[in-house]
């Protein structure tokens, strides 16, 4: 079976500070996709990074960095040099290479305050 | 590309009645969509999964014959809450596969109140 978990349900941080958010997944499958989402209040989910399991490379997207570790399972989520429009809940989810099912982590909420 | 869309994006509703959520690919064709539901404060729980032109597969512990889901064409899959109650209150959000199983795209989302 699949299992995504975020251990952190709530994160607050003051403007500026760099905020991890941790992903730990399971899976027995050796071909697996990792997302992240965030999801505003408004609803709207909106997609961040897909990595599939072959691509161990970290990724850095302007103030966003992921880093992804087979060893430990983990595919954690780095924002640099927060913003208030960061705040938001954030989805880490997996799909397994012979599915189409995501299965969806808990969610951390980020709140950036001033 | 790959837009999804949600009609209507909110609804209220009296218990008993029966409401219809239509998700749409405005501009590919999804042979596959899903259903979500999400409560207040809580993760994306996969309610069904739709292929065109054949019945819907339903995860464990929902019931198909309140949440029937009609895939009738390659753009548009429906929702419908059948003899809808307060604890049906909650949102509902759709997505649609493009070619691939991981290019899963989301629609903005149904709020669904149920007084």
């Amino acid at each position: 079976a699949q299992k995504v978990t975020q251990a952190q349900t709530e994160i607050s941080v003051v403007e500026k500070e760099d905020v991890t958010l941790d992903c730990v997944y399971e899976t027995r499958d050796t071909t697996y996709y990792l997302f992240w989402y965030k999801q505003p209040p408004s609803g709207e989910l909106v997609f961040l990074i897909r990595r599939n399991s072959f691509d161990e490379q970290n990724e850095i997207s302007g103030r966003y960095s992921w880093n992804f570790q087979k060893s430990t399972s983990s595919f954690n989520f780095t924002i640099t040099a927060s913003q208030v429009v960061d705040s938001a809940v954030y989805f880490c989810a997996l799909l397994t290479g012979g599915g189409n099912k995501l299965t969806f982590g808990t969610g951390t909420q980020l709140k950036v305050e001033l | 590309g790959a837009v999804v869309s949600q009609h209507p994006s909110w609804v209220i509703c009296k218990s008993g009645t029966s409401v219809k959520i239509e998700c749409r690919s405005l501009d590919f064709q999804a042979t596959t969509m899903f259903w979500y539901r999400q409560f207040p404060k809580q993760s994306l729980m996969l309610m069904a999964t739709s292929n065109e032109g054949s019945k819907a597969t339903y995860e464990q512990g929902v019931e198909k014959d309140k949440f029937l889901i009609n895939h009738a064409s390659l753009t548009l899959s429906t929702l419908t809450v059948t003899s809808a109650h307060p604890e049906d209150s909650s949102f509902y959000i759709c997505s649609a596969n493009d070619r691939a199983p991981y290019e899963q795209y989301f629609g903005p989302g149904t709020r669904l109140t149920v007084t």
